[in-house]
């Protein structure tokens, strides 16, 4: 079955600093890989996600990176702020009949210091 | 509309009790999951329905744990003979269908067995 490595585990960044989460991926035939943002506390939520036939994906301060041959993806933030802290999630979905299924990875704890 | 919601928010049963977890998607979503969260890890998948059929029911950690969902709607979760590590936080999310949308979560049921 498909796993997710994501590294790093922790993050600490000044406000204003970039931050990068990466993921690695196993199954070739995964082709959905969201991100959620989860604070303490609160239910995950989606900040962007990307499909296979896409490399790159924007969203003002995100991006999301997709690298199928290497079998990685990666979150990009631009200037981090303090709401940015959280724990982040990447995942991933196979095709076929599993396409529901999402492996998500270990998770990564952001932290935006002022 | 209202998001996903699930019920009870907490629970606390006694080792070898059953449970039932109960998970109320959007309105008009068709594709439902069940996710496990340990405290401090990540996501654990656990089940999917495409309307009231489970395409995959390969997460579900043992005979003890079933799930079902019926009218396209509502789902529950049913943990039989509830053991310790049985304990964590049980997720529900919802999405138009189940390739590749975003899945919507539920605020989650706190399941503690003693």
């Amino acid at each position: 079955g498909e796993n997710v490595e994501q590294h790093p585990s922790t993050l600490s960044v000044q406000e204003g600093d970039s931050a990068v989460i990466k993921c690695t991926y196993s199954d070739s035939a995964s082709n959905y890989f969201p991100w959620y943002k989860q604070e303490l506390g609160k239910r995950p939520q989606l900040i962007i996600d990307i499909r296979s036939n896409v490399g790159e994906k924007k969203d003002q301060r995100i991006a999301v990176t997709l690298n199928k041959t290497a079998k990685h993806f990666s979150l990009h933030i631009t200037e981090t702020q303090p709401e940015d802290s959280a724990v982040y999630f990447c995942a991933a979905s196979a095709g076929g009949t599993s396409y529901g299924k999402l492996t998500f990875g270990q998770g990564t704890i952001l932290t935006v210091h002022p | 509309g209202a998001g996903v919601s699930q019920s009870p928010s907490n629970k606390v049963t006694e080792k070898g009790k059953d449970v039932e977890l109960r998970c109320d998607p959007i309105s008009g979503h068709t594709a439902l999951y069940w996710y496990r969260q340990r405290l401090g890890q990540g996501l654990e998948f656990l089940i999917y329905f495409q309307g009231n059929s489970a395409p995959d029911k390969s997460g579900l950690p043992s005979d003890r744990f079933s799930a079902e969902r019926t009218g396209e709607s509502v789902s529950t979760l049913t943990i039989q003979r509830t053991q310790q590590e049985d304990s964590a936080v049980y997720l529900c999310a919802s999405s138009l269908r189940a390739s590749y949308n975003e899945q919507f979560f539920g605020p989650g049921t706190r399941l503690t067995v003693l």
